[in-house]
């Protein structure tokens, strides 16, 4: 099983830097595979980066993500409030098919 | 744009079955994509449930497959998960989700199922 872990945990930054958020694998996976969501509280997930580094429709482009292997990195830039979230790595295996999510990374906007 | 919807009892007993259906709207559940359910217990993290394509084939959480069967109502355009034997354990959000390459983009907006006596 390929176990994903986020790093940091809990990320405290202000309006206007940038955030670096990261994803490893145990295993190596496809870039086809990795998706990254974005939750804020009492919301649904939101999908804000297929494949690695394709952006959902109507993410704006201060969202980007890398990576390749076992490492993966989703950058937010030009950080502002309405970022405050727990955001989620998660992949997909094709045998046997499924998904898993990474444990969160927490974002704070000061 | 496609919309989904969860619905089903918000109480379970434990040893029970739970019952939840997604109604989806703007869309048709025979288009090209997967059907996801994903659960979510309260302060805690994301769990993949298992998938369904509108044929009827689905995929499951090796962790969770046991209990759980998921179904397709094409005449309605809905999709339905049941998971049985429940436990406290299985107190969570759920929310029903579409696919798009390898993930999912459109979600519900999740429906909180207690497991209580």
């Amino acid at each position: 099983e390929i176990v994903l872990t986020q790093s940091p945990v809990t990320l405290s930054l202000s309006p206007g830097e940038s955030a670096t958020l990261t994803c490893r694998a145990s295993q190596s996976v496809s870039s086809s595979y990795l998706a990254w969501y974005q939750q804020r509280r009492g919301q649904a997930p939101r999908l804000l980066i297929f494949g690695t580094s394709n952006r959902a429709t109507g993410i704006p482009d201060r969202f980007s993500g890398s990576g390749s292997g076992t490492d993966f990195t989703l950058t937010i830039s030009r950080l502002e409030p309405e970022d405050s979230a727990v955001f989620y790595c998660q992949r997909y295996v094709s045998s046997p098919p499924g998904y898993s999510f990474g444990q969160g990374t927490k974002l704070e906007i000061k | 744009q496609v919309q989904l919807q969860e619905s089903g009892p918000g109480l379970v007993k434990p040893s029970g079955t739970l019952s939840l259906t997604c109604a989806v709207s703007g869309g048709s559940i025979n288009s090209d994509y997967w059907w996801s359910w994903v659960r979510q217990p309260p302060g805690k993290g994301l769990e993949w449930i298992g998938e369904i394509y509108h044929s009827g084939a689905a995929n499951y959480n090796p962790s969770l497959r046991s209990r759980v069967i998921m179904s397709v109502d094409e005449s309605r355009n809905q999709f339905s998960l049941k998971l049985s034997y429940v436990t406290a354990a299985d107190t969570a959000v759920y929310y029903c989700a579409r696919h798009t390459a390898y993930s999912q983009e459109f979600w519900g907006q999740g429906t909180l199922v207690t497991v209580s006596s």
